[in-house]
């Protein structure tokens, strides 16, 4: 069984460029997750898929930010436009169920310079 | 205000000595708490889960112990090898808030052979 899959594994963009970010979850898994680490911080949630439906997207830092599902298969994050303090690691992650553990992918480097 | 304080200094241990890891946390109402080892360059990887109502869990050579009276979990490898040198994340999954996980910042453990 394939693990979820993060593309690109790094990309450095100038600022004010546009990113996105492909998050392919295990088959099967309904719920998927963003979340990032920026530079000596800890990992922060960013949102919550259940299949193509947004669950909670309490963590998104504003609405430079978008996270799509569509087909509720793999998921898309956009950053546009992209700013300096978006420079960290993107991490997706998924779960069949809600309350089990969650795999996660090797992550997204972005730098935005 | 919200804490996870996990000891952000190294840990250095000898080969087959037992590793203990600490989590503490403050102001939060846990539902589940869980463990994650991560290497560099890699996502998170899932290892074990405590539910508020257990006191410790066991898979191998790992022992988790959960106290939400003192708001703590402990982390332990026994006869810790070289292997096991990584980082380790507690993270938790609180009551009414969804299903996203927030992390503590991690603890590097270094098994010196």
């Amino acid at each position: 069984e394939a693990g979820v899959t993060q593309f690109p594994s790094h990309s450095v963009i100038e600022k004010g460029q546009t990113v996105t970010l492909r998050c392919d979850p295990i088959s099967g898994h309904d719920n998927l997750y963003w979340y990032r680490r920026v530079m000596g911080k800890e990992i922060k949630f960013l949102l919550h898929f259940v299949k193509e439906s947004k669950q909670d997207e309490s963590g998104m830092p504003n609405n430079r930010f978008l996270a799509e599902r569509t087909g509720g298969t793999y998921s898309t994050l956009k950053v546009q436009p992209a700013e300096l303090e978006d420079s960290g690691v993107y991490f997706c992650a998924s779960s069949r169920t809600m309350n089990t553990e969650a795999f996660f992918g090797q992550g997204t480097r972005l730098t935005v310079v | 205000s919200q804490k996870i304080e996990q000891n952000s200094e190294a840990l250095n241990i000898q080969e087959g000595k037992t590793a203990t890891l600490t989590c503490n946390y403050t102001n939060y109402s846990p539902a589940y708490l869980q463990w994650y080892r991560q290497d560099p360059g890699r996502g998170p990887v899932f290892l074990l889960l405590i539910r508020e109502n257990e006191k410790e869990k066991r898979k191998e050579r790992l022992k988790v112990t959960f106290d939400t009276t003192l708001k703590q979990s402990l982390f332990h490898i026994t006869a810790s090898q070289p292997a096991d040198s990584a980082t380790y994340l507690c993270a938790l999954l609180l009551n009414n808030a969804g299903n996203m996980l927030t992390f503590g910042g991690g603890t590097r453990l270094m098994v010196k052979p």
